[in-house]
């Protein structure tokens, strides 16, 4: 079983428009990360959220944390080619150690 | 300042060989994690540790493979009598605390032949 469910798997969109990605789990995380991956590199880490509710701004790109840790957004507002990429979503637990990751949105921005 | 430093980028093994892959942290980071990536996944844990210690090593097959933090050196996974299954990127990270972001490094794309 996916601890972390993403969706969509796949997103094509026009240069300009507007998107959101998901991140979901019946799991309770302490907190969550977001990750974008070009080919042929590792995961660059985005941003952490921690506090339930809590919403992250960078630049072009809105991150939200649902209420009960549970579930994550991620916003991109008039996207460009260079957001293409993998975007993962990754949670940790409490003493856990490990971050679980999702398998990834993969987007691409047509010019 | 460097960031995570995995080599070799490649390797090509034929079945039956071992691979080592090398992982040296950021500075500062005494926590690392490798993970390993299929072709359009995401991301699978293998194995957590800490200086000179294994602390997490549930996603790991039990047999052939291996995994060390040495108090000197770079941290190494080892892979032995690779098979074609075990073909793959190998991805290493590290922070500096738990549930902290992870920096990554670039990975070994292990080939089996």
């Amino acid at each position: 079983t996916q601890l972390l469910e993403q969706s969509p798997q796949f997103l094509s969109i026009q240069e300009g428009e507007n998107l959101t990605v998901y991140c979901n789990s019946s799991s309770v995380f302490s907190s969550l990360q977001w990750y974008r991956q070009e080919p042929g590199e590792g995961p660059v880490l985005l941003v952490t959220v921690v506090t339930g509710g809590e919403v992250k701004k960078l630049k072009r790109l809105t991150f939200q944390f649902g209420d009960a840790r549970k579930d994550s957004s991620l916003h991109i507002t008039a996207a460009q080619p260079g957001d293409t990429g993998l975007y993962l979503c990754a949670g940790a637990k409490n003493n856990a150690g490990k971050s679980t990751f999702g398998d990834g949105t993969t987007l691409t921005v047509k010019p | 300042n460097a960031g995570v430093m995995q080599n070799p980028r490649h390797l090509v093994r034929r079945r039956g060989q071992e691979a080592r892959l090398r992982c040296s942290p950021m500075k500062g980071h005494s926590h690392v994690y490798w993970y390993r990536q299929l072709p359009e996944e995401g991301l699978k844990f293998m194995v957590y540790l800490q200086k000179e210690n294994i602390i997490d090593e549930s996603g790991m097959p039990k047999e052939r493979f291996s995994a060390e933090f040495p108090k000197e050196g770079p941290s190494i996974l080892r892979i032995q009598q690779v098979v074609r299954g075990d073909s793959a990127a190998y991805f290493c990270a590290s922070s500096p605390r738990e549930e902290s972001g992870y920096t990554f490094g670039s990975g070994t794309r292990l080939t089996v032949v």
